[in-house]
């Protein structure tokens, strides 16, 4: 979606922590999510986001959302090789329908 | 839970023919369904949105009679491809929304479509 854009390509050592990041233009926007595909496969919620919080901790993940700059950001602590795949950034407003951005593959290497 | 079960997972069909593509909730009621369209390297384009008992909406651009939605029942809906071309080869993928959990909706596994 051209309204969502996040970076195509993310390489990061194992054990590290990666950071994508994500930015959207629509003010209006009530929950920003992210999304994990891996080959083939279809999409799965990591994790999602009220607009009016600006942070989300969830185990490895951290979301966190500036509002005024509309930037969300997920951070994934000691970053494994199972979580290599594409993580997709997505808003919605109160339709619930769902604009992606393009999706950043992320690469982990030993 | 909010398991959505998408079917088939491939489908490989001759130019001219149709093909149904099925979603399933597994364990809730979805009371709107969502098919997107995701083309390599690509974000997904929502192609449509479908409430239970009503006519599907669609987006701009996408041919209502070429993509047909059915949304017969809280568990199922369909996405057929009528007499489609190669130019319809993609990988389609459904999304479920329940009524008690707004703000998630969940996807099924995507059908690759390849028209020869």
């Amino acid at each position: 979606g051209e309204d969502v854009e996040q970076s195509l390509f993310l390489s990061v050592r194992e054990g590290d922590s990666s950071v994508i990041n994500c930015t959207y233009t629509d003010s209006s926007s009530t929950y920003l999510y992210w999304y994990k595909q891996e080959p083939g496969a279809g999409l799965q919620l990591l994790t999602y986001i009220f607009s009016n919080m600006d942070m989300k901790q969830d185990q490895r993940l951290t979301v966190l959302l500036n509002k005024k700059d509309k930037h969300l950001s997920l951070r994934i602590a000691d970053t494994q090789t199972g979580d290599s795949a594409i993580y997709f950034c997505a808003e919605s407003t109160n339709d619930y329908k769902l604009s992606f951005g393009a999706g950043t593959t992320v690469t982990v290497r030993a | 839970g909010a398991v959505v079960s998408q079917h088939p997972s491939r489908v490989i069909c001759k130019s001219g023919t149709s093909v149904k593509i099925e979603c399933r909730s597994l364990d809730f009621q979805a009371t709107t369904m969502f098919w997107y369209r995701q083309f390599p390297k690509k974000s997904l384009m929502l192609m449509a949105t479908s409430n239970e008992g009503s006519k599907a909406t669609y987006e701009q651009g996408v041919e209502k009679d070429k993509f047909l939605i059915n949304h017969a029942s809280l568990t199922l809906s369909t996405l057929t491809v009528t007499s489609a071309h190669p130019e319809d080869s993609s990988f389609y993928i459904c999304s479920a929304r329940t009524l008690d959990r707004n703000a998630e909706a969940f996807f099924g596994q995507g059908t690759r479509l390849t028209v020869v």
